[in-house]
């Protein structure tokens, strides 16, 4: 049973590029959570999604960051025209229900750089 | 506002002897907490969690501790080994909820 897979682990761009993040749940989840590590930093969540549904996105900067789920395939964190404040580690987790006491998995991250 | 403290960075411990992690919250909504273990280019590895209606939970080396009063949760890691050298980040949730909300983590080594 695989676990939660994150693609690309490390990606690099150039300011004012655009960056996808793609995660691919564990088989079986529904539910995926993204979260931000900015260095010598905890995670700090950005928004959970269920399929084809964003359920809270308070975590979310207002502008240039976009999460989606689609019915098919990965899940999909946006950053357009990416400034070198992005510069982080992106953490994707999963879980088979929303409740509190079910436990998140994470996947490896995708280490984001702007140049 | 920091709702998760962890307010040691780091914490060097000797091969078998007992580690003790704390961290401290300051939100009385969080019910579910979790301990998860980190390693540099890795993602977070789910360890051990507690829930608010006790205040003790083990799972072989490794037993945390909740005092609701306190606000203050523990892990014990004993016997300790090098291998359990890592950062350890302490998260909680509520139950409305299923966002964790991460403390910054403390960076255990254990010496041999």
């Amino acid at each position: 049973n695989a676990g939660v897979m994150q693609n690309p682990r490390h990606l690099v761009r150039r300011r004012g590029q655009e960056a996808r993040l793609r995660c691919s749940p564990m088989k079986g989840h529904s539910h995926v959570y993204w979260y931000r590590q900015l260095p010598e930093e905890g995670l700090k969540f950005m928004v959970y999604l269920q399929k084809e549904n964003i359920i809270d996105e308070s975590g979310m900067p207002k502008e240039r960051f976009s999460a989606e789920f689609p019915k098919e395939g990965p899940s999909i964190l946006r950053i357009q025209q990416v400034v070198r404040g992005d510069s982080a580690a992106y953490f994707c987790a999963s879980s088979p229900s929303p409740m509190s006491t079910d436990t998140q998995y994470f996947g490896p991250g995708t280490r984001l750089t702007v140049l | 506002d920091q709702q998760v403290k962890q307010n040691s960075p780091s914490l060097s411990v000797q091969e078998g002897r007992i580690s003790i992690l704390n961290c401290d919250y300051t939100n009385s909504m969080f019910d579910y907490f979790l301990w998860y273990k980190k390693y540099p280019a890795e993602g977070p590895t789910f360890l051990i969690s507690i829930s608010s209606i006790k205040d003790k939970n083990e799972d072989g080396r490794f037993t945390v501790f909740l005092n609701k009063s306190a606000k203050h949760l523990s892990l014990h890691i004993v016997p300790s080994q090098p291998g359990d050298s890592a950062v350890y980040f302490c998260a909680a949730s509520e139950t409305s909820g299923s966002r964790l909300t991460f403390g910054e983590g403390t960076q255990l080594t254990v010496n041999p």
